[in-house]
């Protein structure tokens, strides 16, 4: 959908490791987004990008930080992985100048921390 | 901020009736209400979204409606299928500040 690739698509680390998730988009949307999604918990928000280089906080940030250095491609990274961590994650691009615009999510990455 | 609350959290009808799904959301700037369907282990697709400009929106059998002064949108599935069987989640945003999701309803259908 849209042109978004994450990987890797699964991932099992141990507590206390560095974990990168890379987001590729080839639609040149504007927004990326990165999300949380726990049973009973729906989509939590965790950072998002509004513009090359620039990035805020969502509703559950803390533990992880991001970056966006170019328009397709938005990273998310674990600096110290613990076991509540473990989800499903998945990126999400929206196209046009605000937040009230469809947004279309990649597949998923799948992380399990030991 | 945004907050949306979704319900129910668990639907069960019978093959070829309907299925109603209803969201509540409480910043009165929200202006866009968006619906996405996530079958199992795969990722949340948009089925059908709705401006605040706009009451009720249909694409054939599923229509959205909105109730700007209660607050209060509704995804509406006529003549259900099997294959309608899914995690669906509804979703507000103002435009100013990223959408904001419910936790979602899990829709069964029986044949």
């Amino acid at each position: 959908d849209a042109g978004i690739t994450q990987s890797p698509r699964h991932k099992v680390t141990e507590t206390g490791t560095p974990v990168t998730l890379r987001c590729h988009q080839t639609e040149n949307h504007r927004y990326m987004y990165w999300y949380r999604q726990d049973p009973g918990h729906g989509l939590r928000l965790i950072h998002y990008s509004y513009g090359v280089k620039d990035t805020d906080k969502g509703e559950v940030s803390d533990g992880y930080s991001v970056s966006r250095s170019k328009t397709e491609d938005f990273l998310l990274t674990l600096e110290s992985a613990t076991s509540s961590q473990t989800s499903v994650y998945f990126c999400a691009t929206s196209e046009g100048q605000g937040f009230n615009q469809p947004q279309h999510f990649g597949d998923g990455t799948r992380l399990s921390i030991l | 901020g945004e907050n949306v609350e979704q319900h129910p959290s668990t639907l069960s009808v019978q093959e070829g009736d309907s299925a109603v799904i209803k969201c509540t959301y409480s910043d009165s700037a929200s202006n866009y209400f968006p619906w996405y369907k996530q079958e199992l282990g795969k990722r949340p697709q948009l089925i059908i979204d709705i401006r605040s400009n706009v009451g009720e929106k249909k694409d054939q059998r599923i229509a959205v409606t909105l109730n700007k002064t209660a607050k209060h949108f509704s995804l509406h599935i006529t003549e259900t299928q099997p294959e309608d069987s899914a995690v669906y989640f509804c979703a507000a945003s103002s435009g100013n500040t990223p959408l904001v999701f419910g936790k979602g309803t899990r829709l069964s259908v029986i044949a």
